[in-house]
């Protein structure tokens, strides 16, 4: 079973700073991983897949990349609204179960 | 406008059963692999199934097979997740989500694009 390690834990960061997050593979996903950002009482939302390309409707500064084990999740500049919980994830590929990471709280400092 | 609705969940005691529905609306349900996601109080994502779109395959977390069987019905647009022999550490808002898009009896995974708001189950005596 693939394990997905998720740093740091907490982000303190300012708007307007850059936020890198990253999730470490415990073996190689190749691209296949995603990533969601969470707020209090909503569900997930899609931000990334295939570990670079933005989903429908997400903002240019949200960017991905990495391949193997080793993947980061960019926010260029922190907006208000980017205060939030982030997750990733992989899918096996057959079975197709799913990992998520433990997830990367962005918090505003 | 795309759209899943969960509904089914509430308060139970340990052993009981629940039943979990999630509606869909605005895309072709049948063209869809669908799965089940968890997230208990304070907790993290966990995955809890997978069915293929066509309904011939379904796999499961490790904490959930035996207890939990997820079935869909494509006519109806419905997804569904039998829960028996629930647990206290089965409460969690269960949320469906809308996973590969299956053409040609190809299927392309583009991340879990779509998600319910979530249903909240509550085991406990």
């Amino acid at each position: 079973e693939i394990v997905l390690t998720q740093s740091p834990a907490t982000l303190s960061l300012s708007p307007g700073e850059r936020a890198t997050l990253s999730c470490r593979a415990s073996q190689s996903v190749s691209i296949y991983l995603a990533w969601y950002q969470q707020k209090p009482g909503q569900a997930p939302r899609l931000l990334i897949y295939d570990a670079s390309n933005r989903a429908t409707g997400i903002p240019a500064r949200f960017s991905g990349s990495g391949s193997g084990t080793d993947f980061t999740l960019t926010i260029s500049s922190l907006e208000p609204e980017d205060f939030a919980v982030y997750y990733c994830q992989q899918r096996g590929n057959w079975p197709p179960s799913l990992t998520f990471g433990g997830g990367t709280k962005v918090e505003i400092k | 406008e795309v759209q899943l609705v969960e509904s089914g969940g509430g308060l139970v005691k340990p052993g009981e059963s629940l039943r979990l529905s999630c509606a869909a609306s605005g895309f072709t349900f049948s063209n869809y692999v669908m799965h089940w996601v968890r997230q208990a109080p304070g907790k993290g994502l966990e995955w809890v199934s997978y069915i293929s779109a066509s309904t011939s395959y379904k796999y499961y977390a490790d904490s959930m097979k035996g207890r939990f069987t997820v079935s869909r019905d494509n006519a109806k647009h419905s997804l569904y997740l039998q829960m028996n022999s629930l647990r206290a550490e089965d409460t969690a808002v269960y949320y469906c989500a809308r996973g590969d898009h299956c053409s040609g009896g190809v299927c392309r995974d583009y991340g879990l694009d779509v998600w319910g708001q979530g249903t909240t189950v509550t085991v406990s005596s």
